[in-house]
């Protein structure tokens, strides 16, 4: 149980091009959904919590109208990086919460999408 | 002020032996929860184990188990009987649970190499 798929799994664009990563929950209902960032040989770097049916919640230095996302339903998330640039290639990471309380309230990852903009 | 810190940037284990990768964290919240995640160079992350600050019992999920010493604020993950497959980064991270928040904290990971 517990399968968060992202797709697409890589992908590569021009600059000045937005690209869109989906999220879902295959097999539960996530409230929350949350998008991170992380470059080689770095550590996740956390930048937004979605949650069904309202804004996002953006961490502090991300800009909001460049990565927009949208949690459409309880299963997608979106991720719409706007007018790319060669500074957003990076490898993005969506995870899910199930929202149980005790050990099973636990964030679980997609594959990841790796983005490069030539 | 880092709230999880891995200090091992790399480590190595003989296939089939144990190994400890280390995790201090620091909080002031009385109840937050601790996971451990493994990334295979293929990049997904994969939840290992998880430990609550009011569990009583270390946890444990196979060959992984969690040596949780609540007073020094560490979190350390132990591997028995290593694998090959077992090379991969480790990510430590923590969430706060008192306030609400639902934010898991990354320490910047130890990267795991078993040799044959």
């Amino acid at each position: 149980g517990a399968v968060v798929s992202q797709h697409p799994s890589w992908v590569i664009c021009k600059s000045g091009t937005s690209v869109k990563i989906e999220c879902r929950s295959l097999d539960f209902q996530a409230t929350t959904m949350f998008w991170y960032r992380q470059f080689p040989k770095q550590s996740l770097m956390l930048m937004a919590t979605s949650n069904e049916g309202s804004k996002a919640t953006y961490e502090q230095g991300v800009e909001k109208d460049k990565f927009l996302i949208n949690h459409a339903s309880l299963t997608l998330s979106t991720l719409t990086v706007t007018s790319a640039h060669p500074e957003d290639s990076s490898f993005y990471i969506c995870s899910a919460r199930t929202g149980l309380a005790g050990t099973t309230d636990t964030q679980y990852f997609g594959p990841g999408t790796r983005l490069t903009v030539l | 002020a880092q709230k999880i810190t891995q200090t091992q940037p790399g480590m190595f284990v003989q296939e089939k032996e144990a190994v400890t990768l280390d995790c201090t964290y620091d909080t002031s919240d009385p109840s937050y929860g601790l996971f451990w995640y493994k990334q295979p160079s293929s990049g997904e992350m994969i939840f290992l184990i998880y430990q609550g600050s009011y569990d009583q019992q270390n946890a444990t999920e196979g060959r992984y188990s969690l040596n949780f010493q609540k007073a020094r604020k560490s979190a350390n993950l132990v591997i028995s009987a290593s694998q090959l497959g077992d090379s991969a980064m480790y990510f430590c991270a923590m969430r706060e649970l008192g306030g609400g928040s639902e934010k898991l904290v990354f320490g910047k990971g130890t990267k795991l190499t078993v040799n044959p």
